[in-house]
C-alpha cells in the first residue's frame, strides 16, 4: 500500500526566510503533485513532477523530485505572508489515477 | 474553458439519511475522481469514473456510490450516513485515465455535516 509522508507537519516562519518542505512515498510512482490550499478552501495546483530529477520553479517556490529516493521537497524562498496555506504532496499510483496524499503542511509565515 | 463546479456548497444531513452531491467536470476532462477529505487531514480517495464506469476505488463501504454520466458530470452519492462521514468532499476531473500529465483540477467542494 502507497504511503505518503509529509514533514514537518506544522511550520511557522518569519518572513523573508527560506524553508523546506519534505514528502516521502513507500512505492514506485510516475507522478508527483504538489497543492495548496486556504483554509475552507479547495486545492490549487501547484506543480506536477514526472520524472527523475524533475525541478520547477513558480515564483518563491520550487518543487523537486528524486524517484530513486522517492523524495520530494517544496523549497520556499524568501517567504511573504500570502504563502501561508497548508500544502500537500499526492503520489499517482503507478498505472492508475488514484492519487495519495500526505498529511499537509500546514505553513504559517509571521511578518 | 470552465473549470469543476460542485455542488452543493454545504450541506447539513441527519444520521441515518442519503444524500446526493454533484460535479460537473472541466470542458474536455472525460475522468472524474471524487476524494473525502475530514478536517484537518488530507483527501482520501473515493473511487474514480472513466466513460461513465467505475475505475478504481478506495477504502471506502459500498454505501458509498457513484455515477458518471454522458456529459462528463457525476454524482456520488451516500446511504445511511454515519457522523463520521462529515467532510469536505472534492470532485477531480481529468483529461484521461493514466496520463494526469496536466494533474487534475479541484472543484471548490460540498461541506457536508451529518448531525
Amino acid at each position: 500500500e502507497l504511503k505518503v509522508e509529509q514533514n514537518p507537519l506544522f511550520l511557522s516562519m518569519q518572513e523573508g526566510k527560506n524553508y523546506t518542505i519534505y514528502c516521502n512515498y513507500s512505492t514506485t510512482s510516475d507522478r508527483l503533485y504538489w497543492y495548496r490550499q486556504d483554509p475552507g478552501k479547495s486545492l490549487e495546483s501547484l506543480f506536477v513532477l514526472l520524472s527523475n530529477g524533475a525541478v520547477k520553479q513558480e515564483g518563491r517556490l520550487m518543487a523537486s523530485l528524486d524517484t530513486k529516493a522517492r523524495l520530494s521537497t517544496l523549497h520556499i524562498t524568501a517567504a511573504v505572508h500570502d504563502l501561508s496555506a497548508t500544502y500537500f504532496c499526492a503520489v499517482a499510483h503507478f498505472g492508475n489515477e488514484k492519487l495519495t496524499f500526505g498529511t499537509g503542511t500546514r505553513l504559517t509565515i509571521i511578518p | 474553458e470552465t473549470g469543476v463546479t460542485q455542488s452543493p456548497t454545504h450541506l447539513i444531513k441527519t444520521r441515518g439519511q442519503q444524500v446526493t452531491l454533484r460535479c460537473s467536470s472541466q470542458s474536455g476532462h472525460n475522468t472524474v475522481s471524487w476524494y473525502q477529505q475530514a478536517l484537518g487531514q488530507g483527501p482520501q480517495f473515493i473511487f474514480q469514473y472513466y466513460r461513465e464506469e467505475e475505475n478504481g476505488r478506495g477504502n471506502f463501504p459500498p454505501r458509498f456510490s457513484g455515477l458518471q454520466f454522458p456529459n462528463y458530470s457525476s454524482e456520488l452519492n451516500v446511504n445511511a450516513l454515519e457522523l463520521d462521514d462529515s467532510a469536505l468532499y472534492l470532485c477531480a476531473s481529468s483529461r484521461l485515465p493514466g496520463t494526469g500529465t496536466g494533474g487534475y483540477t479541484f472543484g471548490s467542494g460540498t461541506r457536508l455535516t451529518v448531525v
